[in-house]
């Protein structure tokens, strides 16, 4: 059965240092997601990208995140300049074109830990 | 807004006892309705699904979930509980748009088992 990958599982950041999370959704899916989930808490939405470009962005996603789409396979999460609240599960989602019975699959996440 | 609560943060069952967890969720004709379950440290999976049709919904681990519409509520059920469905649950709620689906969390109920 197709997933979504991340990699990679758990990554340590000194604070102040950018960050990449990468995934590699569905084949065939068009629309990608970020979503983050702090330890202990609900799982928030950050962002969703279609067409190479930003749908919906959270107020979370500030200036120090962006997403990219840097080939065909890949959808990356870069923090910029990383603080110790950025410490959290960061899962990556894809879905097929909306309007119909469509579901968002995720990844099992990358654990990010700032210190 | 969209929104989905989970009125019980925290349930204590014994194994083999019968389970439900509540969900309610705000906004939407047509509700597109999901529960995860969470493993500590681990990602999220999903247990079942609600589009359309039959209200009963059966999932993956001998859960199932019934919608009701009336109610705004789509709770998790199962008969017997394992000491291994002790876990975090998720209900989450699909928010359609033309360009994208936003998942929408509840905050989660934490399922602790006494064997």
């Amino acid at each position: 059965e197709p997933e979504v990958t991340q990699t990679p599982s758990h990554q340590v950041t000194q604070m102040g240092q950018e960050v990449i999370l990468r995934c590699v959704p569905i084949s065939n899916h068009l629309y990608f997601y970020w979503y983050r989930q702090i330890l202990g808490q609900k799982v928030e939405f950050l962002v969703s990208f279609y067409n190479n470009e930003i749908s919906e962005k959270s107020e979370i996603f500030d200036d120090q995140f962006s997403v990219e789409r840097p080939d065909g396979s890949n959808f990356t999460l870069k923090i910029r300049s990383t603080k110790l609240e950025d410490s959290a599960m960061y899962f990556c989602a894809s879905s097929q074109p909306t309007g119909g019975n469509t579901e968002a699959f995720f990844g099992q996440g990358t654990r990010l830990t700032v210190v | 807004a969209q929104s989905v609560t989970q009125p019980d943060i925290h349930i204590t069952v014994s194994e083999g006892a019968s389970l439900e967890l509540r969900c309610n969720y705000s906004y939407g004709a047509t509700p597109y309705l999901f529960w995860y379950v969470q493993s500590p440290g681990q990602g999220l999976q999903l247990l079942l699904k609600y589009f359309s049709g039959d209200t009963l919904v059966q999932g993956i681990k001998g859960f199932e979930a019934e919608f009701k519409r009336s109610q705004s509520s789509f709770n998790l059920r199962k008969p017997s509980v394992h000491w291994s469905d002790a876990a975090e649950y998720f209900c989450a709620y699909l928010y359609k748009k033309t360009s994208y689906d936003k998942v929408i969390f509840g905050p989660g109920t934490s399922l602790s088992v006494i064997p």
